[in-house]
């Protein structure tokens, strides 16, 4: 069964501290997403990636940066992590054609800043 | 701006009754919109989709209606189940098979 996952279910952060979150798929797909979804605002997209060591930034990039040094992984990366950023943060992937039912989430990280 | 949004929050329907779950958007040049799931504690999941070459498409237990006209879309379940407690997103693919997702609909079945 193909599958995106995300290393952790569950992260607790202090404020201040850098957080790596990390998503690995096993699908060979070109493109990768990261998204953060809040109650009331759905998913907001923060980075995406079409290629490996390519990035582009989503609608709400601030704070955050990405890391494809791999094409199976995709990394968010918050540098200071700040209390407006607990959130759950889900990774997604998609062949670069094709239709988008190929669009595969990840379970999602919960991130708690402290 | 643009955008893809749903009408109502949350949704309680009885067990075994068909629910309808709507979404409004507001590009009329979209031409492509998807339905995804997502229950507790995991990621969004595929239902169905729809091109807007089409006004209707079935799935298994599942239909979506598209009303190009008024720019509207649903998403009705026939005799809902347990199972189907869940939130649910219409979304709109962009570039880079980029999605934007509306905020969802929680829908609650009533055993």
């Amino acid at each position: 069964d193909v599958k995106v996952t995300q290393s952790s279910r569950y992260l607790v952060k202090r404020t201040g501290e850098k957080v790596f979150l990390e998503c690995v798929q096993d699908m060979d797909h070109e493109n990768m997403f990261w998204y953060r979804q809040d109650p009331g605002l759905g998913l907001r997209l923060i980075y995406f990636s079409y290629d490996v060591k390519m990035k582009e930034k989503g609608d709400i990039p601030e704070g955050y940066s990405v890391s494809r040094e791999k094409k199976e992984r995709f990394s968010l990366i918050l540098e200071s992590a700040s209390t407006n950023q607990t959130s759950m943060y889900l990774c997604a992937s998609s062949p670069r054609r094709g239709p988008s039912y190929g669009y595969t989430f990840g379970s999602g990280t919960r991130l708690t800043v402290v | 701006g643009e955008s893809v949004g749903l009408h109502l929050p949350t949704l309680s329907v009885q067990e075994g009754d068909n629910s309808i779950i709507n979404c409004a958007y507001s590009n009329s040049a979209s031409d492509y919109f998807i339905w995804y799931k997502q229950e507790s504690g995991k990621g969004p999941q595929f239902i169905i989709d729809i091109r807007s070459n089409m006004d209707k498409r079935q799935g298994q237990r599942v239909t979506v209606l598209l009303n190009k006209t008024v720019k509207h879309l649903s998403l009705q379940i026939a005799a809902t189940q347990p199972g189907d407690s869940a939130v649910y997103f219409c979304a709109e693919p962009g570039g880079y098979q980029k999605v934007t997702f509306g905020t969802g609909t929680k829908l609650q079945v009533i055993p």
